[in-house]
């Protein structure tokens, strides 16, 4: 069974206080790991997927890195506007359906 | 390029009744997924659609059904509703066949039972 781990729950930053959030999996054969933003009563927003150990995506002030037990989510220099719950979600082989196993996400504020 | 879409926004039922929810997927994809959150959790599976049929489930019980549409949007029914099926649900939408399926979370549906 797949399993996905999100470290911290929560996390307050100053405005330009860089950052990490981690992520831990389990799971046999992974197919992609997905990074999603979920802002409060809203459906999550789909960041970055990685498919292997070694990869990484950017996108703003956004960075994802992979290993093959953690994939790591770099914030550099927040703003107020990242604050939001960052999830996590692996998915794995067999079946062809790769119906992905979420994480607790974590709480990201970002003070002014 | 149109997103996922779903109705209604809010519901608001009392236990024992029934409730359905809707999605339309995203242009281009052909498969449906449904997801129950509960307020400071992640997304918990409950099914998958692929070409008109269930292609997986989650561990949710019978009264939870679904159906797709030969235009890929999909149907969430709820039967004998109970006061923890209150959450938030979401509806993704995938293109299978890729070396992986991303999905694209809707708006979702907070639904309140009392």
């Amino acid at each position: 069974e797949d399993q996905v781990t999100q470290s911290p729950e929560a996390l307050r930053l100053q405005e330009g206080e860089s950052s990490s959030l981690n992520c831990s999996y389990t799971v046999s054969g992974l197919r992609g790991l997905f990074w999603y933003r979920q802002d409060p009563g809203k459906g999550p927003e789909f960041l970055f997927t990685l498919y292997s150990a070694g990869e990484e995506k950017e996108k703003e002030r956004l960075k994802a890195t992979l290993t093959k037990k953690e994939s790591f989510l770099h914030i550099t220099a927040p703003k107020p506007e990242d604050s939001a719950t960052y999830l996590c979600a692996v998915s794995s082989g067999g079946g062809g359906s790769y119906i992905p196993t979420f994480g607790r996400g974590t709480s990201l504020i970002v003070h002014p | 390029e149109t997103g996922v879409t779903q109705s209604p926004t809010h519901l608001i039922k009392t236990r024992g009744q029934q409730v359905t929810l809707r999605c339309s997927s995203q242009s281009g994809h052909n498969t449906v997924s449904w997801y129950q959150q509960a307020l400071g959790q992640g997304p918990q599976f409950i099914f998958q659609y692929y070409r008109e049929e269930e292609n997986g489930r989650g561990n949710f019980p019978p009264r939870f059904s679904g159906l797709q549409f030969p235009n890929y949007s999909s149907e969430l029914n709820v039967n004998a509703l109970e006061l923890d099926d209150s959450a938030l649900y979401l509806c993704a939408s995938s293109l299978a066949g890729g070396r992986v399926d991303t999905q694209y979370f809707g708006p979702g549906t907070r639904l309140t039972v009392l």
